[in-house]
């Protein structure tokens, strides 16, 4: 079946360390996205690609850093300068990045602070 | 700019009841609006989508929402409260570039037997 693939589920980062959550998609969707969820906040844009090698600052895009070198790949990094990395992340895809395009996503990884 | 306000964070209705989740948007352009539902440590699974082809737009699990414009509203109904709806629920319309979304805060809805 397609789908969005998040790994791992629960992620443990240290003081000053970077840490890489995956999203794989095999939908065959050019657009892809991080949110950033934490209680009582909703959604909150984190990066966005609309194409391979091309990727865009969501509204809190501080602290973190993507590529998108592949089609089906968008690879998060939570570097030490984000100081408050604790929240639930959600990758998610679309088959363009227009409006009117429902948006498909991943089951979520949990990061916290050691 | 835009924008989605949920009313109410958290809605309690009996099962059996109707089911009525707030939502209302601010934009410059056109919306297109969007229903979610996310159902603990999981990723959201879309309900229904308004794209301006009709104001009553029927969804998923028997989840419906009507567009009024003149009201800014875009709220999700369900005749009959099931136990399996219990969830936290989101509403969210295209940014004005329309390359991404943005997201209400949701509503987390309790049903009880």
């Amino acid at each position: 079946d397609g789908g969005i693939t998040q790994s791992p589920k629960y992620l443990f980062r240290k003081e000053g360390q970077n840490v890489t959550l995956s999203c794989e998609q095999n939908l065959n969707h050019d657009a892809m996205y991080w949110y950033r969820q934490d209680p009582g906040q909703g959604l909150r844009l984190i990066y966005y690609s609309q194409i391979v090698n091309d990727f865009q600052k969501g509204d809190i895009a501080e602290g973190y850093s993507v590529s998108r070198e592949k089609k089906e790949s968008f690879p998060l990094t939570v570097t030490s300068a984000q100081k408050n990395p604790t929240a639930f992340y959600l990758c998610a895809s679309s088959i363009q990045a227009g409006g009117n395009q429902p948006q498909h996503f991943g089951d979520g990884t949990r990061l916290s602070i050691l | 700019a835009q924008s989605v306000t949920q009313l109410g964070s958290h809605v309690s209705v009996s099962e059996g009841a109707l089911v009525l989740l707030r939502c209302n948007y601010s934009s410059s352009v056109p919306p297109y609006l969007f229903w979610y539902v996310q159902y603990p440590n999981q990723g959201l699974q879309l309900l229904l989508k308004y794209t301006s082809a009709a104001t009553l737009v029927k969804g998923i699990n028997g989840f419906e929402a009507e567009f009024k414009k003149s009201e800014t509203s875009f709220h999700l109904t369900k005749p009959s409260a099931h136990m399996s709806d219990a969830a936290e629920y989101f509403c969210a319309v295209s940014n004005q570039a329309g390359t991404a979304l943005i997201f209400g805060k949701g509503t987390t809805l309790s049903v009880s037997s």
